[in-house]
């Protein structure tokens, strides 16, 4: 089964400042990487999504690399800002249809 | 823009009660997922349906826990009956039948069983 692992849990960082957040994962035989933001009381929204075949994926600020061998996914946000704060959770996919998330870990910007 | 719409948002009801969650994907999408978020458990998987077929369901109490397409426009989850250990956000997602697509989720039906 696999097991999803997210460190820290919990980040405060000042505005302006590069965010990096972990994901690792133990079975490395994935489809792909999925990275979520999620606001209070709202849904997950998708950021990135990063293929097997792929060594990371762009999006704005947002930059997600994956390391499959290793069993890692890294999301950095450049240059954060107060409205960054949300809980951001990886899901990696292992087969044709399951999810397995992370408990996320929730960022906060301070202004 | 496209998106996976949920009702109701919230929704707070008395143990014993039957709770129907409702769930419109995506159009165009073939595949719909029932997850419930917890504190203490994350995101779990309820259940499956590819093309309105229900394919996993193994993450459902099958004793009060239902789950339906009755058309590729709607989905259901049906709690009958309903207890506090059931209060949790209910998420529906869809997407496509590859594997190499995104998921994409609704808002959520906050559930509170008294």
């Amino acid at each position: 089964k696999q097991e999803v692992t997210q460190i820290p849990a919990a980040l405060s960082v000042p505005e302006g400042e590069n965010l990096v957040l972990n994901c690792s994962f133990t079975d490395s035989a994935i489809y792909n990487l999925q990275w979520f933001r999620q606001d209070p009381g709202k849904g997950l929204t998708s950021l990135l999504l990063i293929q097997s075949s792929q060594r990371e994926q762009t999006s704005g600020r947002l930059n997600a690399s994956l390391d499959k061998s290793s069993g890692r996914s890294t999301l950095y946000i450049a240059a954060s800002q107060p409205g960054d704060s949300a809980t951001y959770l990886c899901a990696s996919r292992t087969n044709d249809y399951k999810l397995s998330f992370g408990a996320g870990t929730t960022v906060t910007v301070r202004a | 823009d496209a998106r996976v719409t949920q009702t109701p948002r919230h929704k707070v009801t008395e143990m014993g009660q039957e709770v129907t969650m409702r769930c419109q994907p995506i159009l165009g999408h073939n595949t719909v997922f029932w997850y419930r978020q917890t504190m203490m458990q994350g995101l779990e998987l309820l259940a499956y349906f590819r093309n309105r077929a229900p394919l996993d369901d193994s993450g459902m109490p099958k004793d009060r826990f239902s789950a339906e397409m009755p058309d590729a426009t709607l989905a259901t989850l049906k709690i009958q009956p309903s207890e506090p250990r059931d209060s949790a956000v209910y998420f529906c997602a869809s997407g496509l039948s590859s594997p190499f697509e995104k998921l994409f989720f609704g808002s959520g039906t906050q559930l509170s069983v008294l």
